[in-house]
């Protein structure tokens, strides 16, 4: 079935720094959703992307819908701790109606 | 807001027990969808409903079946509890039908159920 292929895996990082991780896909995507799960926690949407080239901002959270509509990516400028937690990916296939998700992206921050 | 309830957040069942997980939505969307979550495996698809009595086998749904009776309550029944069934359930609800700026997906809080 398709796939997306979310990097990296996980990342420590010092808090004041910036993040960035990705989802790519051989496949194309009409929806880009980015979540965020905090331990014990059902994933929270944090930014929804519907067309190529899209690039939206929530706070410190950029996301942007990739011109092939193959990948998007998440930034977080400026962390703070309470980033901490595992982000994932997810797209809506093209004539799919079920997402697809990434494996998720640890992401932990030293103060 | 937008609101996704789950009956239990913590649930601990015997082998053999027939297990209910319920779940609620508020936003009148037309789907619905049951994971289970482990680790390292990710999230898996159970069961999906994209309308009222109308329901959708996912990638792993030996062992569960489900029921759509309202729009709004989707539930996952555990026929017959394992421990392989041991896990962290999430239910989600959404408006998927593809082209649409309204698609998303929205998920509740979680039910960590352990099958002793």
């Amino acid at each position: 079935g398709q796939q997306l292929n979310q990097s990296p895996q996980s990342m420590f990082i010092q808090e004041g720094e910036d993040v960035s991780m990705n989802c790519t896909s051989s496949s194309i995507f009409n929806t880009w959703l980015w979540y965020k799960q905090d331990p014990g926690e059902g994933p929270v949407l944090l930014i929804a992307l519907y067309k190529a080239g899209e690039l939206t901002s929530n706070g410190r959270l950029t996301a942007q819908f990739g011109i092939t509509r193959k990948d998007s990516f998440l930034n977080i400028s400026a962390s703070i701790p309470s980033d901490v937690g595992i982000y994932f990916c997810a797209g809506l296939p093209l004539y799919g109606n079920k997402l697809v998700f990434g494996a998720g992206t640890i992401l932990r921050v030293k103060s | 807001d937008v609101k996704v309830t789950q009956s239990s957040r913590y649930l601990v069942k015997r082998t053999g027990e027939k297990v209910f997980l319920e779940c609620v939505q508020d936003m009148d969307h037309e789907n619905m969808f049951w994971y289970r979550q482990d680790p390292g495996l990710g999230l898996r698809l159970i069961y999906f409903s994209y309308d009222v009595k109308m329901k959708e086998k996912g990638d792993i749904p030996e062992g569960y079946s489900v029921s759509r009776e309202k729009k709004e309550r989707f539930s996952l029944i555990l026929e017959s509890a394992s421990t392989n069934q041991t896990s962290m359930y999430l239910c989600a609800s959404g408006g998927l039908a593809g082209y649409s700026s309204t698609d998303t997906q929205y998920f509740g809080p979680g039910t960590r159920l352990t099958v002793l």
